[in-house]
């Protein structure tokens, strides 16, 4: 497979533990945010999304979390599992031009 | 539903040659993206598109041409290939509002060597 991630900062967790992946975004006009996850050899996949009106979201087993303040994003992993295993990326959505810039990524390595 | 569909998936290119790499989607999405990602780093936006007949400018977008006559296709050229151009190429859609819950869909890329 490709080498994603090769270069990327990497988050070794236990199987079973909270992952925090964080993110920190550079433009005050992004209106929406999604963090994504991607795996060797195939194409990001969308985990979940939030407004820049929302300080908090969701999902199945995901919580992601918006500061304004400081442009922070973070994406929360519950009870991690060895699938989890990828690069995780954010990306944010420029207000006005409607793309899509993404972060730089993190690789999550989850042990038994 | 298919998606979003990218051909070719492998591609060698020598320098100078040129060459279309095609994205189709079939979700009726209006905003359509072509990324560059190169080993070991994240995605670069080169173009993107808010509908048939508007395209404009990314990040990366020198040496890369686009166009959207349709809803559906959105090809990207290369016009002529050169060694920094080896990447993984993606291409994504997504509904034009912002609906909650709707990011990017992705194709599963086209691996471009230019030698």
């Amino acid at each position: 497979g490709e080498s994603v991630g090769l270069h990327l900062p990497t988050l070794s967790v236990q199987e079973g533990d909270n992952s925090i992946i964080n993110c920190a975004y550079s433009n005050s006009a992004s209106d929406y945010f999604i963090w994504y996850k991607q795996e060797s050899g195939k194409g990001p996949q969308f985990i979940i999304d939030i407004r820049s009106n929302m300080d908090k979201r969701q999902g199945q087993r995901v919580t992601v979390l918006l500061n304004k303040t400081v442009k922070h994003l973070s994406l929360q992993i519950a009870a991690t599992q060895p699938g989890d295993s990828a690069v995780y990326f954010c990306a944010e959505n420029i207000r006005g031009y409607n793309k899509l810039i993404f972060g730089a990524g993190t690789r999550l390595a989850v042990h038994p | 539903n298919a998606g979003v569909t990218q051909t070719p998936k492998f591609q060698v290119l020598k320098t100078g040659q040129s060459m279309t790499l095609q994205c189709a989607q079939d979700m009726n999405h209006e905003y359509m993206s072509w990324y560059r990602q190169d080993p070991g780093m994240g995605l670069r936006l080169i173009h993107y598109s808010v509908g048939a007949g508007i395209t404009d400018q990314g990040e990366v977008p020198n040496g890369y041409n686009v166009s959207r006559s349709t809803t559906e296709d959105f090809p990207l050229r290369l016009l002529s290939a050169a060694p920094s151009q080896t990447s993984v190429y993606f291409c994504a859609s997504r509904p034009g509002q912002k609906t909650i819950g709707y990011g990017y869909t992705f194709g599963s890329g086209t691996r471009l060597t230019v030698v």
